[in-house]
């Protein structure tokens, strides 16, 4: 699975968009890109994932450019509630019974 | 959406004592699960992949008489921890992954261990 890079913590204030960015420059092909949030003390929660195009959820959106060696998830309006630790993982899907493998992850903290 | 739980939330058992974890997907099957170990401040490390009806894959470190996962059906995977020394405790996350899907896993609430 493809390396990724995230910035070890981001700070936003309640009600503005949070932007978290993800560089996976040696994703390959046929690897989606995930996103997974952990609140403390509690399981990772799953956000959403994305092939090639941009995606939209009731949670969040996924820009992913066109070369495919970064991605953004974006909180459209942030929430105290969404202070977590922001996983992004790229993997290859459909037909693979492969772990997530998580890295560091950032810590976004939403002030009020 | 897709629900895992897991129960205990809590755990404290002595020294030498086995504790068991179960792991269930409350409204979906799961072939696969998957047991990860967090440490304080760290982040989840997998320590085994189970596949219902065969015997579990351990990472590499990972003792597997020490760590005894069962996986008897598609929606129930245990977990137990055999003779607990203090260094055992931790945060275990279980994680389905969803049969039908596009690879999305779904993680339990977690259960913390405190090994006395």
């Amino acid at each position: 699975d493809a390396k990724t890079t995230q910035p070890p913590s981001m700070d936003c204030a309640e009600g503005r968009a949070a932007n978290l960015p993800c560089n996976h420059s040696t994703i390959s092909g046929n690897e989606y890109v995930y996103w997974y949030r952990q609140i403390h003390s509690q399981g990772p929660q799953y956000i959403i994932h994305g092939l090639k195009n941009n995606e939209t959820n009731e949670m969040a959106s996924l820009i992913i450019t066109e070369d495919r060696k970064s991605s953004t998830l974006i909180l459209p309006h942030a929430t105290l509630r969404d202070t977590a630790v922001y996983y992004c993982i790229v993997r290859v899907a459909n037909g693979s019974a492969r772990q997530l493998t998580f890295g560091s992850g950032t810590q976004l903290t939403v002030l009020p | 959406g897709a629900v895992v739980s897991q129960h205990p939330s809590r755990v404290i058992c002595k020294s030498g004592t086995s504790v068991k974890i179960e792991c269930r997907s409350l409204d979906f099957q799961a072939t696969t699960m998957f047991w990860y170990r967090q440490f304080p401040k760290k982040s989840l490390m997998l320590m085994a992949t189970s596949n219902e009806g065969s015997k579990a894959t351990y990472e590499q470190g990972v003792e597997k008489d020490k760590f005894l996962i069962n996986h008897a059906s598609l929606t129930l995977s245990t977990l137990t921890v055999t003779s607990a020394h203090p260094e055992d405790s931790s945060f275990y996350i279980c994680s389905a992954r969803f049969s039908g899907r596009a690879g999305e896993q779904y993680f339990g609430p977690g259960t913390r261990l405190t090994v006395t």
